[in-house]
């Protein structure tokens, strides 16, 4: 069945360094592709999302790119704040939406 | 806009105890689902309702029962709770499904969880 595997954590970076979470998928048709944030204390919440290969989702700073030839979706972002200290979770769409196992994300000053 | 509202926020039960998780969303959704989330392993798909009327079986429906109540509710039921019960429940909804066309780039919307321990 459709799968998303993506790298384990948790990722501990300082302030303006460079992020890149990775993320694959496993599918036998063509899913949509998500990044979703979780701060503490509450739900999940929409990042980005791409619906077909080589789009390229983006929201506050974070951008990712459906790649159908590697089946990813790598999260990167240039430059980190404390503020984006989460846990990630890459997620795909298809007959119905399946997580990955999350990576915690934190950012010191 | 109040979104996704899921009570109670907290809960502690004893095994065999049973309880009912509520859920309600304003957005007009079609589809209503409740996940559980546990360390390590992130969310998995406890049932989900792709319209009024109609509910289904996710990847861990054992022990739990759903109710679509109407098109804004959706309820999550343990008959007997288990430790292994002890979770972080979240209830979503999506835009997606419906008897007609469906629309697989509809994002989640999470409610801010609730929190059950099973002792």
């Amino acid at each position: 069945g459709d799968s998303v595997t993506q790298m384990e954590g948790p990722v501990t970076l300082s302030e303006e360094a460079f992020l890149t979470i990775n993320c694959t998928y496993t599918a036998t048709g063509y899913p949509s592709l998500f990044w979703y944030v979780q701060y503490p204390g509450e739900g999940l919440q929409l990042l980005l999302k791409a619906t077909k290969a080589d789009d390229k989702g983006s929201n506050k700073g974070f951008e990712a790119t459906y790649r159908k030839e590697t089946t990813s979706f790598h999260l990167e972002k240039g430059s980190v704040q404390v503020s984006d200290s989460a846990v990630y979770f890459c997620a795909l769409s298809q007959n119905d939406m399946r997580f990955g196992a999350g990576t915690r994300l934190t950012v010191k000053p | 806009n109040a979104g996704v509202t899921q009570t109670p926020k907290f809960q502690v039960l004893k095994t065999g105890q049973s309880m009912t998780l509520q859920c309600a969303q304003d957005m007009n959704h079609n589809s209503m689902y409740w996940y559980r989330q546990d360390p390590g392993m992130g969310l998995r798909l406890i049932y989900y309702s792709a319209s009024e009327g109609t509910t289904d079986k996710g990847e861990v429906p054992n022990g739990y029962n759903v109710s679509r109540l109407n098109k804004r509710e959706f309820s999550l039921r343990l008959e007997s709770a288990a430790p292994s019960q002890t979770s972080v429940y979240f209830c979503a909804s999506s835009a997606r499904g419906g008897t007609g066309a469906t629309s697989y780039n509809s994002p989640l919307h999470f409610g801010n969880g609730t929190r059950l321990t099973v002792t």
